[in-house]
């Protein structure tokens, strides 16, 4: 079963706008995960953030967690067109096997 | 370079013709799993692996089957396709329980 949920589904900026897109989920975690998804290619990982911290950064990006409402957002800053692509949450938790469980993704498109 | 490679990339072929997709990772991970993307489904996981010989069900097993026989290897195989396993399929591997997935390029499957 799918935990993560996200939203917007969709979002549609102009480069140089910042994009913030969120993820819920249902299950208590040990960690949090954001991936990006180029059309029809495989994930790559962006930024993992633990279920003990509250905010991270890395380049462009800043994710926050807060588990008291099992939510988390990821906010690109400055987005380029080279940043459309699918974004996705992933919740990870040592409990279930290691497994990773995905949310259905933001899609992302950057208009320069 | 560290790698997840799948084969093949692209494979059409038709309803109970058996099939192999193998996946292979040089990271020395303990964990595999695989998963299928549909539009709108997000990503689904088929079955993981926690080590050689150890392997479980995810979300949507029905139809797959898996071995782990060897540490690098974890193929996935169609005993009798049907139309709809049609997917985009990844396979990932990660060295810790929840940990970051790194994934392999995409078998595009389609079954007629």
């Amino acid at each position: 079963s799918q935990q993560g949920e996200e939203d917007p589904q969709a979002l549609s900026i102009q480069e140089g706008e910042n994009a913030t897109m969120n993820c819920s989920y249902k299950t208590s975690i040990n960690n949090l995960q954001w991936y990006r998804q180029n059309s029809g290619r495989g994930l790559v990982h962006l930024i993992l953030i633990r279920s003990n911290e509250r905010e991270k950064h890395s380049g462009r990006l800043r994710v926050t967690l807060d588990t008291s409402k099992k939510s988390s957002s990821l906010l690109i800053t400055a987005s380029r067109a080279a940043d459309t692509a699918s974004y996705f949450c992933a919740t990870g938790n040592y409990n279930q096997g290691g497994k990773l469980i995905f949310g259905q993704g933001t899609e992302l498109s950057v208009k320069p | 370079e560290a790698q997840v490679t799948q084969n093949p990339r692209y494979l059409i072929t038709v309803t109970g013709k058996k099939l192999t997709v193998t996946c292979s990772q040089n990271m020395n991970h303990e964990y595999m799993s695989w998963y299928r993307q549909d539009p709108g489904l997000g990503l689904r996981q088929i079955y993981y692996s926690m080590n050689v010989e150890v392997t479980d069900k995810g979300d949507v097993p029905e139809g797959y089957k898996v071995s782990r026989k060897e540490k690098r290897n974890f193929p996935l195989i169609l005993e009798s396709p049907s139309p709809n396993q049609t997917s985009l399929y990844f396979c990932a591997s990660n060295g810790g329980a929840a940990d970051t997935q790194y994934f392999g390029p995409g078998t595009r499957l389609t079954v007629l």
